[in-house]
């Protein structure tokens, strides 16, 4: 059982770039999450999305997009790349709210110069 | 709106000793539940103890037990018999239990606490 795969683990982007960081989770969990982690603080919520077709913003949605066509993809967009976006994200998926655990993707490494 | 503060940024253990770490939190929320969650320097995100805000009683796995003070609004992580192996960055965190309302599972985290454990 894969879990949540995120890919890729590293990424090196220019400013200006973009790109897509990939999320796929096989355990059909309705709700999933974009995080995303600066160095030396907590993780901070992106997107978040409760299933197929529906997404919302989180405490930091500026400069991302997401989509979310199935249940297992929730894949997020990074637009005209920026120094501040310089972070670690984290995917993420639970299958109801609070007790059930949040399975959370490897994280992926970005860096943008 | 939820808030969590972690007031240690670093703490350090002796192997086989005991080590608190703090966490008190805000929030307007009537239900909720609270996390504590390990990241190794491997970076995977991993639950170790979760608390529902509606029991009194207080959460243990294994090693891990909490104290989790309603009414003061602290939630704090105790590890006995630390190892080695303890060693990684500790997040508290909490989440709504409203699933009708607006949560949908989203976690609002502490900044961390770096746990060195010393052989």
């Amino acid at each position: 059982n894969a879990g949540v795969t995120q890919t890729p683990k590293f990424r090196i982007l220019k400013i200006g770039q973009s790109m897509t960081l990939q999320c796929a989770q096989d355990m059909n969990h309705n709700y999933m999450y974009w995080y995303r982690q600066d160095p030396g603080m907590g993780l901070k919520l992106i997107y978040y999305s409760v299933g197929a077709g529906i997404t919302d913003k989180g405490e930091v949605p500026n400069g991302y997009n997401v989509s979310r066509s199935t249940t297992e993809d929730f894949p997020l967009r990074l637009e005209l790349a920026a120094p501040s976006q310089t972070s670690v994200y984290f995917c993420a998926s639970s299958s109801r709210v609070g007790n059930t655990e949040a399975f959370f993707g490897q994280g992926t490494r970005l860096t943008v110069v | 709106a939820q808030t969590v503060t972690q007031s240690q940024p670093e703490m350090s253990v002796q192997e086989a000793e005991t080590v608190t770490l703090s966490c008190t939190y805000d929030t307007s929320e009537s239900d909720y539940y609270l996390f504590w969650y390990k990241q190794p320097p491997s970076r995977q995100m991993i639950l170790v103890i979760r608390q529902e805000a509606y029991k009194q009683q207080n959460a243990t796995e294994n090693r891990f037990s909490v104290n989790f003070q309603k009414a003061a609004k602290s939630f704090s992580l105790k590890i006995s018999d630390s190892q080695l192996g303890d060693a990684a960055m500790y997040f508290c965190a909490s989440c709504s239990a409203n699933a009708g309302g607006t949560s949908y599972g989203k976690l609002t985290f502490g900044q961390g606490t770096i746990l060195t454990v010393h052989p």
